[in-house]
């Protein structure tokens, strides 16, 4: 399979916790992008990191990258009942033209 | 104008039927894209359109015909369709040219039923 792989496929947390999610893929990268998803409804872009950037924010986001372990992972601070989702990361292979897209991981967040 | 849009919401059409699902966007973007999705599963690509013309075709079944008829305008003509093609269908656009590291706007897709 193209695609990377995201784990946890599942995540179920309490308001206010903290959501780790994280994404593995196969050979090098210009760039990293997560994507969020309502149920049913389209994606929606959330933060980008280059190949040559470690760690990036954005609000209570905030993302990783390593390069040599090719992985990254997504950190939801102090979640709210409006951060259900599924997230998924998405990449380019250097040279390539297609946006690949991980598994996603579904998020679940109790009131 | 920073949407992209998509006609119609849901669609349900029997096996001999043809019909068309529209995209939109006024952003002046110059890649399109057709995604199928499944549920549970990530968006696939199926086409992608740069400056109008056909660049990436994902061995896509001749059941499905995508049509760009300008740059703002996306169509996916549909005809003769099976039961395992009911999906979410996704349409989306980047500034262009077709770059695998740019970022995609979506719209709320198509929720497509074939019976």
């Amino acid at each position: 399979s193209q695609q990377g792989e995201e784990d946890p496929q599942a995540l179920s947390i309490q308001e206010g916790e903290n959501a780790t999610m994280n994404c593995s893929y196969k050979t090098s990268i210009n760039n990293l992008q997560w994507y969020r998803q309502n149920s049913g409804r389209g994606l929606v872009h959330l933060i980008l990191i280059r190949s040559n950037e470690r760690e990036k924010h954005s609000g209570r986001l905030r993302v990783t990258l390593d390069t040599s372990k090719k992985s990254s992972s997504l950190l939801i601070t102090a979640s709210r009942a409006a951060d259900t989702a599924s997230y998924f990361c998405a990449t380019a292979y250097t040279g390539g033209f297609k946006t690949i897209f991980g598994a996603g991981t579904r998020l679940f967040v109790k009131a | 104008d920073t949407e992209v849009t998509q006609t119609p919401k849901h669609l349900v059409m029997g096996m001999t039927n043809k019909k068309s699902l529209k995209c939109e966007q006024h952003m002046g973007h110059r890649a399109m894209y057709w995604y199928k999705q499944k549920a549970k599963k990530p968006p696939e690509l199926m086409f992608v359109y740069s400056y109008e013309k056909l660049s990436i075709n994902e061995s896509v079944p001749s059941r499905f015909s995508p049509e760009c008829p300008n740059s703002s305008l996306l169509n996916l003509h549909l005809h003769a369709l099976q039961p395992e093609d009911s999906a979410l269908y996704l349409c989306a656009s980047s500034p262009g040219p077709l770059s695998g590291t740019d970022t995609q706007y979506f719209g709320p897709g198509t929720r497509l039923t074939v019976l």
